[in-house]
């Protein structure tokens, strides 16, 4: 059970690249989730999927698009890379409709560090 | 979602016991408290969480407020893997589907 998998693991871009950052979980939850986290800051939630079909923005989602690919994967992609989106990505994935979301636990991936020059 | 306050930093001795503090003086009726936290180069981790009462599981205590507006999440013998960044998170029961994450508390722990 490898939980909450992402890949690839760091990633250099030059600005005006695309690019895709992969997640998949092996937990079968309905929710999974985009966050960044830059330095000495908290994560911010960039774009989450309630469940398989749906997308919704989070607090920061200019610059980036999502797909729900099936239950397991949730992908992020970077369609004109800028400075400005160096970054950790942290993918996170819940259970949800199994109660109210005021009790229920993410589980977070170990993140893609990006670089853009 | 409510706010929260932690402070910045805090030290602690290795195997001694750890306090550390979150303010949330806005918290309604129906906020749950989480806490979160990250290690070096991690992602984040789920480590307890509570409504109203007192809380215990294999990794933490928490102890909340009887007015609620406080919690403390209490490390029994803080050990160097302790060493993270901690997360106070209120969730409310309308349910915003991500976590508001602030800059947390950085705990060192010193052998």
């Amino acid at each position: 059970n490898a939980g909450v998998t992402q890949t690839p693991k760091f990633q250099v871009l030059k600005t005006g690249q695309s690019m895709t950052l992969q997640c998949a979980q092996d937990m079968n939850h309905n929710s999974m989730y985009w966050y960044r986290q830059d330095p000495g800051m908290g994560l911010r939630l960039i774009y989450y999927s309630a469940s398989e079909g749906t997308t919704d923005k989070g607090e920061v989602p200019n610059g980036y698009n999502v797909s729900r690919l099936n239950k397991r994967e949730f992908s992020l992609r970077l369609e004109s890379a800028a400075p400005s989106q160096t970054s950790v990505y942290f993918c996170a994935s819940s259970a949800s409709g199994f109660g109210p979301l005021s009790q229920e636990t993410q589980y977070f991936g170990p993140g893609t560090r990006l670089l853009v020059l | 979602d409510a706010k929260t306050t932690q402070p910045n930093s805090m030290e602690s001795n290795e195997e001694e016991p750890v306090h550390l503090p979150c303010n949330h003086s806005t918290i309604s009726g129906t906020d749950y408290i989480h806490w979160y936290r990250q290690l070096p180069s991690q992602g984040p981790e789920y480590v307890i969480h509570g409504l109203t009462s007192n809380v215990n599981n294999r990794m933490a205590s928490l102890a909340i407020a009887e007015d609620r507006k406080s919690s403390t999440l209490i490390l029994h013998r803080a050990t160097l893997r302790d060493a993270a960044v901690y997360y106070c998170i209120l969730r409310d029961r309308a349910g915003a589907n991500n976590l508001f994450f602030g800059t947390g508390t950085r705990l060192t722990v010193i052998p």
